[in-house]
C-alpha cells in the first residue's frame, strides 16, 4: 500500500539553526499539509500546498517558516532559525484530490531545538 | 482554540465489548469528520470518516455516528480488540474558500487501552 515518507525520524538541532523536514508524498497525490504535534498537545494545523504554492496558513505560520516542492516529488518543511518551542513532532500528509477529505500522514519526525 | 474536543483522556474496555469514544465541536461550518488512530511514535492513521449529510458510517468493527444538531460525533468499536489499544483523535474539515485543500481541526485525543 502507498504510503507518505518522511526523512529525518529524529532531528536535534541547537538553537537559531535552520532546519529542512522532508516528506515524500504518495505518488498521485496534489495537496499537501504539514502539521505539528508539541508533546502532550493536539495534532496543528501549519500550512497547505498545492500547485506549487500555499493555499492556507495558520498563525503558527510565520515568516520563520517556509514549503516547497522542490524536485516534483520530495515536500519540503524549512524553518530559518529553530526557536526551543519548535521543538515537537512534524507530520506531512497528503490527499490526491480537494474533494477527498481525507488525509494520509505520514509518520513524522521528531524535531528537538536545544 | 477548541473547536474540536474529546472530553476524556483515557478510556479502559474489556476485550470483546464495546468501545465507545466521544467528540464534541463548536463550529458548524464543519461539514467532514474523521478518526485517526495513534500509536505512539508513528503518524495518525486513518480509520473512518463521515460526510455531514450522514448520520452514520459503518466500516467493519468500526461505526462513526454524527449527531449534527448536538454537534456530536461517536466512534463505536466491537467488538474491542488488544490491537486498538491507542490514541485516537476526531478531527473535522470544511470546504475551504481556496482553491487548496482543507485543513483538519484535531480533538486532543483519547488513550484506549483494551484489556484482557
Amino acid at each position: 500500500e502507498p504510503e507518505v515518507t518522511q526523512t529525518p525520524s529524529h532531528q536535534v538541532t541547537q538553537m537559531g539553526q535552520e532546519v529542512i523536514l522532508r516528506c515524500v508524498p504518495i505518488s498521485n497525490h496534489l495537496y499537501f499539509y504539514w502539521y505539528r504535534q508539541i508533546l502532550g498537545q493536539k495534532v496543528e494545523f501549519l500550512v497547505s500546498f498545492y500547485n506549487n504554492e500555499i493555499s492556507e496558513k495558520s498563525e503558527i505560520f510565520d515568516d520563520q517558516f517556509s514549503v516547497e516542492r522542490p524536485d516534483g516529488s520530495n515536500f519540503t518543511l524549512k524553518i530559518r532559525s529553530t526557536k526551543l518551542e519548535d521543538s515537537a513532532m512534524y507530520f506531512c500528509a497528503t490527499t490526491w484530490d480537494r474533494s477527498s477529505e481525507t488525509q494520509y500522514f505520514g509518520p513524522g519526525t521528531r524535531l528537538l531545538v536545544l | 482554540d477548541q473547536q474540536v474536543k474529546q472530553n476524556s483522556p483515557s478510556l479502559s474496555v474489556q476485550e470483546g465489548r464495546i468501545s465507545i469514544l466521544n467528540c464534541d465541536y463548536t463550529n458548524s461550518m464543519f461539514d467532514y469528520f474523521l478518526w485517526y488512530k495513534k500509536y505512539p511514535a508513528e503518524g495518525p492513521t486513518f480509520l473512518i470518516s463521515i460526510s455531514s449529510i450522514k448520520d452514520k458510517n459503518e466500516d467493519g468493527r468500526f461505526t462513526v455516528f454524527l449527531n449534527k444538531s448536538a454537534k456530536h460525533l461517536s466512534l463505536h468499536i466491537v467488538p474491542s480488540q488488544p490491537g486498538d489499544s491507542a490514541v485516537y483523535f476526531c478531527a473535522a474539515s470544511r470546504k475551504g474558500v481556496t482553491g487548496g485543500g482543507n485543513k483538519l481541526t484535531f480533538g486532543t485525543g483519547t488513550q484506549l487501552k483494551v484489556e484482557l
